[in-house]
């Protein structure tokens, strides 16, 4: 089956600066990939997310890459702010619509100020 | 806000019960997931639900199992709790199966005493 490796498990940035989460997929059957923001005591929240027929896409200050050929792909957060603080999650899914998503272990992303 | 609620927050049970746990979808959306995420790690899938029939299953054993309502509600169900099983529990609906984007609900803490 699928593995999802994400690293780093915790990024401390400073307000302002860009912060970096990469993750590398094992299948190169999957096709889509989203990461999700996951504040304490809350489920999952989708920010952004990209097929595999896409190289890259943006929405405002983050961005996601994908490397089809390396099998990685990696979220990038410009500008980060107080609010960034959380565990962020990246996912992979191959083929049909009965497979479920495959998880990264998470990164804990801390923004200083 | 995601549309997606899960009852209860919380619950603790004893090992070797049973529990159930519930689910509704964002409205118009008819196809469920369940995920267990234990602490420290990323959610892990469960199965899936489309149409009240379940049609994706990730590694989980048969006393995990489900239902899904004509409402496009749902519950999941383990039997025979272990304390491996304490852990939070996500669902997940998304319009239809062919469509990737699913959204998460806020999930039910059990703790298998």
């Amino acid at each position: 089956g699928e593995n999802v490796e994400q690293h780093p498990s915790t990024l401390s940035v400073q307000e302002g600066d860009s912060a970096v989460i990469k993750c590398t997929y094992s299948d190169s059957a999957s096709n889509y990939f989203p990461w999700y923001k996951q504040e304490l005591g809350k489920g999952p929240q989708l920010i952004i997310d990209i097929r595999s027929n896409v190289g890259e896409k943006k929405d405002q200050r983050i961005a996601v890459t994908l490397n089809k050929t390396a099998k990685h792909f990696s979220l990038h957060i410009t500008e980060t702010q107080p609010e960034d603080s959380a565990v962020y999650f990246c996912a992979a899914r191959t083929g049909g619509g009965a497979d479920g998503l495959t998880f990264g272990k998470g990164t804990h992303l801390i923004i200083q100020p | 806000e995601t549309g997606v609620t899960q009852s209860p927050t919380h619950l603790i049970k004893t090992r070797g019960q049973q529990v159930t746990l519930r689910c509704s979808s964002q409205s118009g959306h008819n196809t469920v997931s369940w995920y267990q995420q234990a602490l420290g790690q990323g959610p892990q899938f469960i199965f899936q639900y489309y149409r009240e029939e379940e049609n994706g299953r990730g590694n989980f054993p048969p006393r995990f199992s489900g239902l899904q309502f004509p409402n496009y509600s749902s519950e999941l169900n383990v039997n025979a709790l272990e304390l491996d099983d304490s852990a939070l529990y996500l669902c997940a609906s998304r319009l239809e199966p062919l469509l990737d984007t699913q959204y998460f609900g806020p999930g039910t803490r059990l703790t298998v005493l």
